[in-house]
């Protein structure tokens, strides 16, 4: 059974307009959230995190949202640029799980000029 | 910048050959694990450690084994490659916090 879901495969955006990546997850446990970008034929670089006690973090472009209630967050990233075109990874972290990460499937995202 | 190197980046192999995939970091980092990804799959923990002797199986079964002898070096071994083997392997370390630092993968393609 999957604990992080990433149902989109792909996501299109113009430059300069906001891209939105969507993450569900089923256990409850997890104390952050991870998101990570990765390129073909490279290892997954660290992007933002949340803690599950917030709804909300900021590191310039970029925005994690996270919705408990829902079982939801979102990365936004605002203003798009066609470098921003990767695969974007969610991850949840639980303090009883060993250190282990959890990800999801990815979402390829794809910025057009 | 997270310092974590693997080595070799692309390998080619026939079936039954001994590989040994190498990867090291710098950062002093305790816990190290590997990760294997199909396209359009997610990341499967394969194998981790805490510490130097001290090595645990991962969420997948894998045929591979690792060994952590020092703290920087964590190898993983596969000692008869067979092409259902073919995958990209990641290497990732992390120290007191939460986050994962993985290194530049290994593409490995086994005929």
């Amino acid at each position: 059974d999957q604990q992080v879901k990433q149902n989109s495969p792909s996501l299109s955006v113009q430059e300069g307009r906001i891209s939105i990546l969507n993450c569900d997850y089923t256990n409850s446990m997890f104390d952050y959230f991870l998101w990570y970008k990765k390129y073909p034929a490279e290892g997954p670089t660290f992007l933002i995190s949340i803690s599950s006690i917030k709804d909300k973090n900021e590191d310039g472009r970029f925005t994690v949202f996270l919705n408990k209630s829902a079982k939801h967050l979102s990365l936004h990233i605002v203003p798009s640029q066609p470098g921003d075109s990767a695969v974007y990874f969610c991850a949840g972290y639980s303090g009883g799980s060993n250190y282990k990460l959890t990800f999801g499937k990815g979402t390829l995202l794809t910025v057009n000029p | 910048e997270a310092d974590i190197y693997q080595t070799p980046r692309y390998l080619v192999i026939g079936t039954g050959k001994k590989i040994t995939l190498e990867c090291s970091q710098t950062m002093g980092h305790d816990k190290m694990y590997w990760y294997q990804q199909d396209p359009g799959m997610e990341l499967h923990l394969i194998h981790y450690s805490y510490g130097v002797n001290s090595t645990e199986k991962g969420d997948l079964s894998s045929e591979s084994t690792v060994s952590r002898i020092r703290t920087e070096h964590f190898p993983l071994t596969l000692e008869s490659a067979r092409p259902s083997h073919t995958s990209q392997y990641l290497c990732a370390s992390s120290g007191q916090a939460y986050e994962q630092y993985f290194g530049p993968g290994t593409r490995l393609t086994v005929t």
